[in-house]
Order: structure tokens, then sequence, then C-alpha cells
């Protein structure tokens, strides 16, 4: 079955600057990535997803690259803010599978 | 309109007892997932439908635990006999077609004493 690894669990930064999460994923027929965030107590938000037949996507300050040939997709969050401080995750699916597969999750603190 | 909704918020049960958690997925949503989210961890596949196919029940950890999903609308799971490591959060998420956004629900935080 499909694997996924996030990289790093804890990310520290300073407003203002960037942050970049990455993931990779062992299973070559996975063709849909999204990324979710998960505020404190709260449930977990898309917040941007890419298909495998583009190389890269991005919604104002988030952008989300990936490289099928390397198994490995990054979420880059620019001008980082206080409120983007949570947890996000990434996953991997088999479109016709329905079943996605889940990284462990990276905590982002944005410090003012 | 509605989003996916989830009864009750929170279960405190002791051990030995079944506890059963409903989801109310999006209206005409046909895939409804359910995962495990215990404290500070990633989310944990547990079950899958989508339609009238047999549901992918790869994920539930051991037979203690099942789930249904009535008319192709409202699913249930069920946990018999919990034991204190079932706590966590349990969260329901619906998405039509399968391979579109996962709409989750709020979770029901299931404490086990």
């Amino acid at each position: 079955g499909e694997n996924v690894e996030q990289h790093p669990s804890t990310l520290s930064v300073q407003e203002g600057d960037s942050a970049v999460i990455k993931c990779t994923y062992s299973d070559s027929a996975s063709n849909y990535f999204p990324w979710y965030k998960q505020e404190l107590g709260k449930r977990p938000q898309l917040i941007i997803d890419i298909r495998s037949n583009v190389g890269e996507k991005k919604d104002q300050r988030i952008a989300v690259t990936l490289n099928k040939t390397a198994k490995h997709f990054s979420l880059h969050i620019t001008e980082t803010q206080p409120e983007d401080s949570a947890v996000y995750f990434c996953a991997a699916r088999e479109t016709n599978a329905g079943k996605s597969t889940f990284g462990d999750g990276t905590t982002l603190t944005v410090k003012p | 309109g509605a989003g996916v909704s989830q009864s009750p918020s929170n279960k405190v049960t002791e051990k030995g007892k079944d506890v059963e958690l409903r989801c109310d997925p999006i209206s005409g949503h046909t895939a409804l997932y359910w995962y495990r989210q215990s404290l500070g961890q990633g989310l944990e596949f547990l079950i899958y439908f989508q339609g009238n196919s047999a549901p992918d029940k790869s994920g539930l950890p051991s037979d203690r635990f099942s789930a249904e999903r009535t008319g192709g609308s409202v699913s249930t799971l069920t946990i018999q006999r919990t034991q204190q490591e079932d706590s966590a959060v349990y969260l329901c998420a619906s998405t039509d077609p399968p391979y579109n956004e996962q709409f989750f629900g709020p979770g029901t935080r299931l404490t086990v004493l």
C-alpha cells in the first residue's frame, strides 16, 4: 500500500518568512495530492491540491510543487502570518482507489 | 449547504462498553471515510465507503471495530468492548466524486476511562 512521509514534524518561522513542508510517497499510481490545514481543536480543511498532470499550482501565498519522478511534493507558504500557525497534513491518493494516505502532520508556528 | 455532521461531539465511556458514533455526510456525496486521530497525531484511516461497492475495511485496527452505511448516506462506527487505547478523536469525511476534496466533520472525541 501507499506510504507517505512528511517532514519536518515541527517548524517554527518568523512572521514574514517562508515555510516549506515536504512529503514523499511510495505508490507511483497515486495521482492526487491534497494539503489540509488543521487549526487547534478544529477539523482539517483543504487548502490546496495538485494532480499528477501538473508540476506546480499556486493560490495567493500558498503553492504546491510535485515531482512525480522523485515521488515527492512540497507545500510552500510565503509571507507567513500568525494565523498560518496550525498543523498541516499532506496526503496521496490514487484516483480510482478513493482511499487517501495521510502524512503524520507538521506543526507550523509563526512567531509575530 | 450543510456540511458533514457527527454525533455525539464528545463521548465518555467505561472500559468494556460498546459505543456508536454517527456521521451524516454532505447530501449527495457518494464516498464516506472514517479516520482516527490520537492526541497530537496524524489521521489514521479506518474504513471507506463508495456507493454500493464493498467497503474498504483495511484500516480497522481490530474486529472490535465495525462500520456500516445505511442507504448510502448516514454511517455508524461501532466500537465494541472499548479499551483505553481507543481514546481519540474520530473524524468522518465525505466527498463526491471520490477523487476530489474530502470534507471533514467536526469529529467525536471518545474518552475511555
